[in-house]
């Protein structure tokens, strides 16, 4: 049982918006930068956001970062296929010292 | 910036095993690192971090007590000692550098591209 709790699986047609949501607590997202990564099948993890909403360079502007309270929520637009992946939020939890990740989310583009 | 596992492999419960991380192209002293492992089919796990200086360690509770960060600036390289492995231990290990000099910190804008522990007999 992850400390960040992600749906397991999402889907949306090509060309649509998705989003993904990671829900904590105080101790971890209510009190911490979350990030995000994107793991494609066989690959190691990929920076896509970082301090919640920030894109490293190179990410393209259709991925997109918000938190409210003890929520973030990843958000990707005009989907296309090669966005199929695993997603994982994670961030660091004060109360046990250690950063945790949500479980993951498979996102399936139809 | 370059990120190179090794010490990976097959190991019997209760044995040991050194994973190494090469790191290049930054100032290695500049930043923390971390340890995340994904046993097969499953998520990510974060393992353990070490600040830029070498100074301050966190461990998951899953290994504290049986696995040890450490860093050699001289050498660029991080390391994972591995002590008592379980089965639950086997998983793909990466190597991933903080975009800051504390531990905590779940920003790693770099990772290395794993190297697999098996624990069985």
């Amino acid at each position: 049982q992850s400390v960040l709790t992600q749906p397991p699986s999402v889907s949306a047609a090509p060309g649509q918006k998705v989003t993904i949501s990671c829900s904590g607590s105080s101790s971890n997202i209510g009190n911490n930068y979350v990030s995000w990564y994107q793991q494609l099948p066989g690959t190691a993890p990929k920076l896509l956001i970082y301090e919640n909403n920030k894109r490293p360079s190179g990410i393209p502007d259709r991925f997109s970062g918000s938190k409210s309270g003890t929520s973030a929520t990843l958000g990707i637009t005009g989907l296309q296929t090669g966005d199929e992946a695993d997603y994982y939020c994670g961030t660091w939890d004060r109360s046990l010292s250690a950063l945790v990740f949500g479980g993951g989310t498979k996102l399936t583009v139809l | 910036v370059q990120l190179v596992e090794s010490g990976g492999g097959l190991v019997q419960p209760g044995g040991s095993l050194r994973l190494s991380c090469a790191a290049s192209g930054f100032t290695f002293s500049s930043y923390a690192m971390s340890w995340v492992r994904q046993a097969p089919g499953k998520g990510l796990e974060w393992v353990s971090a070490i600040s830029g200086g070498g100074d301050s360690t966190s461990y998951a509770d899953s290994v504290k007590g049986r696995f040890t960060i450490s860093r050699d600036k001289s050498k660029n390289t991080l390391y994972l000692q591995m002590n008592s492995l379980r089965a639950e231990d086997t998983a793909v290990y990466y190597c991933a550098k903080a975009s800051a000099r504390i531990v905590a910190t779940a920003t790693f804008d770099y990772w290395g591209q794993g190297t697999l522990v098996t624990v069985s007999s």
